[in-house]
């Protein structure tokens, strides 16, 4: 079936650097991919997506790149802060899910002061 | 609270035990989701309700049974549970499942210990 891994499980950046979570699918036709973080003891929400018909899209200090021939998609966060430390969860909308979301196992991203 | 709403937030259960877990969105979205989120898993899809109707039945264990008597609410009726099924039971909604591509917004949760 339709698979995501994500990668790295656990990340660990001073404040200021930035980070880098890679994201890789089984399914060419998803069309859809976004990103979700979850604070500790908090629901999972979204932070940034990306369609199928684009190549990256940024927002302030996040941004997704999407590589439609490698099958992978990445999340970039620049100028980390503290209050990024959360784990983050990518997924993919494969066509024949019907409308089902594909999550990735997570990365936990601690940020150093 | 607005958006999705889960009650209850914490649930400590026997495994002799029947209980619910209430899910409802207030946006006016039309499908609703189960997910199970366990240490060290992806979230995994439990079940999907689009226009009130179950679309998704992700190999769930019959000792969860979901219910959707409208649009707006959800439920997970839950019975001689295991140790296992400890987790984070989420809710989600969304609009447009079909056209696929939509935004989940997620519930807080109701954090489930099986004793």
């Amino acid at each position: 079936g339709e698979n995501v891994e994500q990668h790295p499980s656990t990340l660990s950046v001073q404040e200021g650097d930035s980070a880098v979570i890679k994201c890789t699918y089984s399914d060419s036709a998803s069309n859809y991919f976004p990103w979700y973080k979850q604070e500790l003891g908090k629901r999972p929400q979204l932070i940034i997506d990306i369609r199928s018909n684009v190549g990256e899209k940024k927002d302030q200090r996040i941004a997704v790149t999407l590589n439609k021939t490698a099958k992978h998609f990445s999340l970039h966060i620049t100028e980390t802060q503290p209050e990024d430390s959360a784990v983050y969860f990518c997924a993919a909308l494969p066509i024949r899910s019907q409308g089902n979301l594909i999550f990735g196992k997570g990365t936990k991203l601690s940020v150093k002061p | 609270e607005t958006g999705v709403t889960q009650t209850p937030r914490h649930l400590v259960m026997g495994m002799t035990n029947k209980k619910s877990l209430k899910c409802e969105q207030h946006l006016g979205h039309n499908a609703m989701y189960w997910y199970k989120q366990s240490a060290k898993k992806p979230l995994e899809l439990m079940f999907v309700y689009s226009l009130e109707e179950r679309v998704e039945n992700n190999s769930v264990p019959s000792r969860f049974s979901p219910e959707c008597p409208n649009s707006s609410h959800l439920f997970l009726h839950l019975h001689t549970l295991q140790p296992e099924d400890s987790a984070l039971y989420l809710c989600a909604s969304s609009q447009e499942r079909l056209a696929g591509g939509y935004e989940q917004y997620f519930g807080p949760g109701t954090r489930l210990t099986v004793t």
